[in-house]
């Protein structure tokens, strides 16, 4: 069964101090794995995908990083506009609807 | 990037009463759109999934005759609370496939909170 575990639960940082999350995965197939954002009483909003291990993807300061069995997503001397719930989602190839399995997220609270 | 629309972000009904929710791509076409809930502090739960001019595919103990969706067009779709109870409440969320070539991507709109009273 395909499955995704993301750490930590929650993660208090500084600004400006650089911190990692983990996105580990389990699926028969990887079709892709995706990073979304969500902020309190939004609809997440599209980071990245990724589609192959060793592929890497940046933006501004968020980096997602992939291998076999797990994704990081970097994120390099953060801001306290940079505080949501990190969610981490696979698409394998199997089911006829490839639908996206998310895990439970990670809370980011950066503080000033 | 493409955006997913939701309307209404909000909704305050009484118990009994249909709800309808309607999610449209607004930039690109969707054969396949998708229902989410999410309750507060949880991650997303999938409801159903819907192609364009066919019936949705429900998830396991997803009532069809209580959440009926609707995917009239390549860019609507809509999700109906049929005799809505305060159980319903909830934030819900859709969500949109963008293809370009081999890459999919989901989109999401930014989500109805339902309180049903």
């Amino acid at each position: 069964e395909d499955q995704v575990t993301q750490s930590p639960e929650a993660l208090r940082l500084q600004e400006g101090e650089s911190s990692s999350l983990n996105c580990s995965y389990t699926v028969s197939g990887l079709r892709g794995l995706f990073w979304y954002r969500q902020d309190p009483g939004k609809g997440p909003e599209f980071l990245f995908t990724l589609y192959s291990a060793g592929e890497e993807k940046e933006k501004e300061r968020l980096k997602a990083t992939l291998t076999k069995k797990e994704s990081f997503l970097h994120i390099t001397a953060p801001k306290p506009e940079d505080s949501a719930t990190y969610l981490c989602a696979v698409q394998g190839y199997g089911g006829a609807t490839n639908k996206l399995i998310f895990g439970t997220g990670t809370l980011l609270a950066v503080q000033p | 990037g493409a955006v997913v629309s939701q309307h209404p972000s909000w909704v305050i009904c009484k118990s009994g009463t249909s709800v309808k929710i309607e999610c449209r791509s607004l930039d690109f076409q969707a054969t396949t759109m998708f229902w989410y809930r999410q309750f507060p502090k949880q991650s997303l739960m999938l409801m159903a999934t819907s192609n364009e001019g066919s019936k949705a595919t429900y998830e396991q103990g997803v009532e069809k005759d209580k959440f009926l969706i609707n995917h009239a067009s390549l860019t609507l779709s809509t999700l109906t609370v049929t005799s809505a109870h305060p159980e319903d409440s909830s934030f819900y969320i859709c969500s949109a496939r963008a293809q370009q070539g081999a890459v999919e991507t989901q989109y999401f709109g930014p989500g109805t909170r339902l309180l049903v009273l």
